[in-house]
């Protein structure tokens, strides 16, 4: 799987859109973009995956760029309650294994 | 709620002692995986298991095994334990296998070895 790039922390002010970067300039055709987040020490929670096109669901929405080199997280209004560690991880078919492949990530600081 | 259950929640034990942490997977999902969370590895992958076969092994030391019984629920075995055993334990599932398998994951087991 191809490895991400992602700075390691931002803030954001409560209300305001949250946009998290992730480069993966090594990504391969067939290589999904993934984003999780944990929150303090919980699971890590699913947000959204792409592969080319843009995504969008209830909580954030997905823009890969034309060249898939690199992807950006919206939290259109970010919360309190967003402050965590957002994780961007490129997944492909590597065989039998369809392990995710978790970096350091970036921790979001949402301030009121 | 993700609709994985891990048992317990806390562990402490001693070195030297053996645990076993328990998942069970969301209804459906046939493939479970084993996680491990410490402070200096950050999130790593010991193993998946599909429909009770193992089917891709990532770094799982030799002390700890793990199996997925016919009911589909999972158990990570850890044994000899040393001080930096000492962990999160994450399960998660997934309906089927490959990368476009939401994996979704529970709550976490805290092992704590003294």
């Amino acid at each position: 799987d191809a490895k991400t790039t992602q700075p390691p922390s931002m803030d954001c002010a409560e209300g305001r859109a949250a946009n998290l970067p992730c480069n993966h300039s090594t990504i391969s055709g067939n290589e999904y973009v993934y984003w999780y987040r944990q929150i303090h020490s919980q699971g890590p929670q699913y947000i959204i995956h792409g592969l080319k096109n843009n995504e969008t669901n209830e909580m954030a929405s997905l823009i890969i760029t034309e060249d898939r080199k690199s992807s950006t997280l919206i939290l259109p209004h970010a919360t309190l309650r967003d402050t965590a560690v957002y994780y961007c991880i490129v997944r492909g078919y590597t065989g039998a294994n369809s392990k995710l492949t978790f970096g350091k990530g970036i921790t979001l600081s949402v301030r009121p | 709620d993700s609709g994985v259950t891990q048992t317990p929640k806390h562990l402490i034990t001693a070195t030297g002692q053996r645990v076993t942490l328990r998942c069970s997977p969301r209804s459906g999902d046939l493939s479970v995986y084993w996680y491990q969370q410490s402070l200096d590895q950050g999130l790593q992958f010991l193993i998946q298991y599909y429909n009770g076969e193992e089917r891709a092994k990532g770094n799982i030391l030799e002390r700890f095994s793990a199996q997925q019984f016919p009911d589909l629920h999972s158990e990570l075995n850890l044994s000899s334990l040393e001080l930096g055993d000492s962990a999160l334990y994450f399960c998660a599932s997934s309906p089927t296998w490959g990368p476009t398998n939401i994996q979704y994951f529970g709550a976490g087991t805290r092992l704590s070895v003294l």
